[in-house]
């Protein structure tokens, strides 16, 4: 069974500063690795998906890498602002249909 | 589009009362899941379907049920509610590509 583990389970940091939140996992059979983003009270976002294929992909002021060898992607969140305070989730696909999320990286950001 | 809706926004049940979740997208998703998350957890995959019509289990199916009459909606079904699935309730679908798409919550309270 995939587990999943996110550090730091918080963070918090001032305004502009360029960030890593890291999140490894235990099966490296994965056919992707999502990283969403979570306000309280609300549903998910899909930030960045990368494919098992793939070593990186970026939007915007987001880079995440992903080592499916050693079971390991890291979420890059360069010039942080008060608007990116969330809760980071990792989720490795194993399967067709199984995500299996981490419990999150809850970041401050103060501005 | 609305994407993914989630009705009710919140709702308490006594030990042993039933409740339907329901579950909307506008997006002609084939793919819709849903997942639980307790606190200071990860999210859960309890079932989920590929077309109207059919339903597989997740990892944590018992006490639920679901059914997919139509592409648009996927209720969840509480027969006997139980204190252990107080919890937040997220539904998502997923089209041809690989990014799921969250509703709101449900924030399920059994007293």
């Amino acid at each position: 069974k995939q587990e999943v583990t996110q550090i730091p389970a918080a963070l918090s940091v001032p305004e502009g500063e360029n960030l890593v939140l890291n999140c490894s996992f235990t099966d490296s059979a994965i056919y992707n690795l999502q990283w969403f983003r979570q306000d309280p009270g609300k549903g998910l976002t899909s930030l960045l998906l990368i494919q098992s294929s793939q070593r990186e992909q970026t939007s915007g002021r987001l880079n995440a890498s992903l080592d499916k060898s050693s079971g390991r992607s890291t979420l890059y969140i360069a010039a942080s602002q008060p608007g990116d305070s969330a809760t980071y989730l990792c989720a490795p696909q194993t399967g067709a249909n199984n995500l299996f999320f981490g419990t999150g990286t809850r970041l401050t950001v103060i501005p | 589009n609305a994407g993914v809706t989630q009705t009710p926004k919140f709702r308490i049940l006594k030990i042993g009362q039933s409740m339907t979740l329901q579950c909307t997208q506008d997006m002609n998703h084939n793919y819709m899941y849903w997942y639980r998350q307790d606190p200071g957890m990860g999210l859960k995959l309890i079932y989920y379907s590929v077309g109207a019509g059919i339903t597989d289990k997740g990892e944590v199916p018992n006490g639920y049920n679901v059914s997919r009459s139509t592409t648009e909606d996927f209720p969840l079904r509480l027969e006997l509610a139980a204190p252990s699935q107080t919890s937040v309730y997220f539904c998502a679908s997923k089209g041809s590509g690989e990014t799921q798409y969250f509703g709101p919550g449900t924030r399920l309270l059994v007293l």
